[in-house]
C-alpha cells in the first residue's frame, strides 16, 4: 500500500472553476510538498509545508499533521494550468521523498 | 542562479550495458536526490547524497548506485540494463536535503 494517496486521479475541469485536490499520508513527516508536472517532464515545486497553509498567486495548499492530509486549491483555474500534480512526502527519520501517484489536471476553455 | 542539469537529456542502451549519469545541482547545494518514474511505477526515490555520503537509498537493486563528488556534483550509474530500466530519470538539489528541491528536467533513458 502507498504511504501516498492522492485523489482525484483525474479531473477536467472548466476554466475559471475552484478547483481541490487531496493528499492523505500515513507516516510521521518533516514537510509535504506539492509538485506540478507538464508535458516533457519537467517537474517544479510549488510549496512545501509543514504546518498550516500557504498560497502563492491562485495556488493555495494546507495541511493537517493531526489528521495527515493535505490540499491543493487552485482559484480561478485557467487552461495553462493543466498539468499533472503530485504530492510527496518527507519522512521525518530520513531525506526521502515518497511521491503519490499524481492528479491530472485538465482545464478546457 | 544557474538551475539543476543533467547530462544527457536522452539515451538509448541496449540490455546488459551500463549507463552513467550526471547531474549538477544549483551552486551552494550540498544535498542532490535522484528519482525514477515511470508510468507504472510513477516517481520513486533512488538515493540521496549530501557532503559525498549516500544517506538514503530507496528500493531499488544493487544494480543502481551513485555517488557524489566534492563539488556536489553527482552521478547515478545502472549496471546491466534491463527493459524495465526504460525510465525518466530526474536529480533534484535542495542546500541540507530538508528544504524545497529544484529538479533537473531529467535524463529519459531507453533500453532496447
Amino acid at each position: 500500500k502507498n504511504e501516498v494517496e492522492q485523489s482525484p486521479q483525474n479531473l477536467t475541469a472548466q476554466e475559471g472553476e475552484f478547483i481541490t485536490i487531496n493528499c492523505s499520508y500515513s507516516v510521521g513527516i518533516s514537510a509535504l510538498h506539492w509538485l506540478q508536472q507538464h508535458p516533457g517532464g519537467g517537474i517544479v515545486s510549488l510549496f512545501m509545508l509543514s504546518s498550516g497553509k500557504k498560497k502563492h498567486g491562485r495556488l493555495i495548499a494546507t495541511i493537517n499533521i493531526q489528521e495527515k492530509h493535505s490540499s491543493l486549491h487552485i482559484t480561478a483555474s485557467h487552461p495553462r494550468d493543466s498539468a499533472v500534480y503530485i504530492c510527496a512526502v518527507m519522512e521525518d527519520s530520513g531525506y526521502a521523498l515518497n511521491f503519490g501517484k499524481g492528479t491530472s489536471l485538465l482545464v478546457t476553455p | 542562479k544557474a538551475g539543476v542539469t543533467q547530462t544527457p537529456r536522452y539515451l538509448i542502451k541496449t540490455r546488459g550495458q551500463q549507463v552513467t549519469l550526471s547531474c549538477s545541482p544549483i551552486s551552494g547545494h550540498r544535498s542532490v536526490s535522484w528519482y525514477q518514474q515511470t508510468p507504472g511505477q510513477g516517481l520513486q526515490f533512488l538515493f540521496e547524497y549530501f557532503s559525498e555520503t549516500q544517506r538514503n537509498k530507496g528500493n531499488f537493486p544493487g544494480r543502481f548506485s551513485g555517488r557524489q563528488f566534492s563539488n556536489s556534483r553527482s552521478e547515478m550509474n545502472v549496471s546491466t540494463l534491463e527493459l524495465g530500466d526504460s525510465a525518466l530519470y530526474l536529480c533534484a538539489s535542495s542546500g541540507t536535503g530538508k528544504e524545497t528541491q529544484y529538479f533537473g528536467p531529467g535524463t529519459r533513458l531507453l533500453v532496447l
